[in-house]
């Protein structure tokens, strides 16, 4: 089955520990996204990932970080600095992402919860 | 970032209603408009990819229009089922300085539909 993972589903951290979000994709797609979903707001955008080892800051990248050295995988790290850690956050890829016509494909989320 | 109004915000229908709800967006420098559909406990899927003035695009009982000169999509649904309750997201494209567009999305419109 073609698709894109995240795991795990449910994360409990303590306060001031950074915590790594794992996506992969079996879909060969060149492009790569993080979305962060809090109650009442759209999803936002938080890194994204054209090619390998390039990637660019979204419109809420502070107190995040992420790396792209496969094709497959674009791990998220929340790091201590980012102020309000505890939301759902999605990942998604697309065949392409330069012209942003093509669709994307969405992960099923992990539910971070920061205490 | 771009400016993205859907509405309503929820909508509650009746099995074989038909409804229709809006997606409002800055109607300079367009480039495209994505909607999805996100059902609960689901990850979100792309139901169009929009980018041409007065595009009318179907996928079974759904339907989109596009107005980029006046900046709104319609999304219809006729005659309603259960299984179409989820949330529906519009996004527009957004160029952004790394070369590369972004999509927007909007707070969705959660649609519930009683049997």
């Amino acid at each position: 089955d073609g698709g894109i993972t995240q795991s795990p589903k449910y994360l409990f951290r303590k306060e001031g520990q950074n915590v790594t979000l794992s996506c992969e994709q079996n879909l060969n797609h060149d492009a790569m996204y993080w979305y962060r979903q809090d109650p009442g707001q759209g999803l936002r955008l938080i890194y994204y990932s054209q090619i390998v080892n390039d990637f660019q800051k979204g419109d809420i990248a502070e107190g995040y970080s992420v790396s792209r050295e496969k094709k497959e995988s674009f791990p998220l790290t929340v790091t201590s600095a980012q102020k309000n850690p505890t939301a759902f956050y999605l990942c998604a890829s697309s065949i392409e992402g330069g012209t942003g016509y093509n669709e994307q494909f969405f992960g099923p989320g992990t539910r971070l919860t920061v205490l | 970032i771009l400016n993205v109004e859907q509405s309503p915000q929820s909508l509650h229908v009746q099995e074989g209603d038909s409804t229709n709800f809006t997606c409002s967006f800055p109607s300079s420098n367009f480039y495209a408009l994505h909607w999805y559909r996100w059902e609960t406990a689901k990850s979100p899927e792309a139901l169009f990819v929009m980018t041409l003035n007065g595009d009318e695009k179907k996928k079974g009982r759904i339907s989109a229009t596009l107005n980029t000169k006046e900046g709104y999509s319609y999304l219809y649904i006729k005659g309603s089922q259960p299984e179409d309750s989820a949330t529906y997201l519009c996004a527009p494209l957004e160029p952004t300085n790394s070369g590369y567009s972004t999509l927007t999305f909007g707070k969705g419109t959660m649609l519930l539909v009683s049997p």
